[in-house]
């Protein structure tokens, strides 16, 4: 089975930065994922980590440590239009799938 | 290309009808999968495929049938709604590391 605990709310001031942290517990890791997802709407990628380290992307980076069960996204120079909720997925290779199972989400506001 | 695409957009049940969900890429994506959405509860696994011609259970099957008789669609049955059905279903379809979702049917089962 999966369980991925991520906070279910932040809030931060435009211009600053944000670590949504997200662990997790799984048989058959296989990677994590982010995705943005405003309200209303679909899920978007954001980011995806199978090894140790930090991936960035722009405004936007990912951490991953693999023996510690734990990620985090980190979001730089926030925008108003940064608020949305933040999921974090595990992707599982136990069924032969690789399916994802996802958190609950962290609904980030970014206030002026 | 369209990528994902769910019909419809919104529909209203009674408790006890059917209906199916419609879900559609033009990606060539073998893996495709129906989650649900409730508040509080994250996206959910509902039933998933790995190519045409197979179906599989995920974290909440129940009350779901699905089937997969071509790449492109992956149809989502109700066989009779219930008010604990009431939820945002995405569709959603996957190459390599990439999982693209489509735009969701919010139902309401009354």
């Amino acid at each position: 089975g999966q369980n991925i605990d991520q906070p279910t709310e932040m809030t931060a001031t435009e211009g600053a930065i944000v670590q949504i942290n997200c662990t997790y517990q799984t048989s058959g890791f296989n990677g994590l994922f982010w995705y943005q997802q405003h309200a209303g709407e679909a899920p978007t990628f954001l980011s995806y980590n199978v090894l140790d380290g930090l991936e960035e992307k722009g405004r936007f980076s990912s951490f991953l440590s693999r023996s510690k069960g734990y990620s985090y996204l980190l979001l730089k120079e926030l925008q108003m239009k940064d608020s949305a909720s933040y999921l974090c997925a595990v992707r599982d290779h136990e069924t032969g799938a690789n399916n994802l199972f996802f958190g609950t989400g962290t609904r980030l506001t970014v206030i002026p | 290309n369209a990528g994902v695409t769910q019909t419809p957009k919104f529909q209203v049940l009674k408790t006890g009808q059917s209906m199916t969900l419609q879900c559609a890429q033009d990606m060539n994506h073998e893996y495709m999968s129906w989650y649900r959405q409730d508040p509080g509860m994250g996206l959910r696994l509902i039933h998933y495929s790995v190519g045409a011609g197979i179906t599989d259970q995920g974290e909440v099957p129940n009350g779901y049938n699905v089937s997969r008789s071509t790449t492109e669609d992956f149809p989502l049955r109700l066989l009779s709604a219930a008010p604990s059905q009431t939820s945002v279903y995405f569709c959603a379809s996957r190459s390599g590391s990439g999982q693209y979702f489509g735009p969701g049917t919010r139902l309401t089962v009354t």
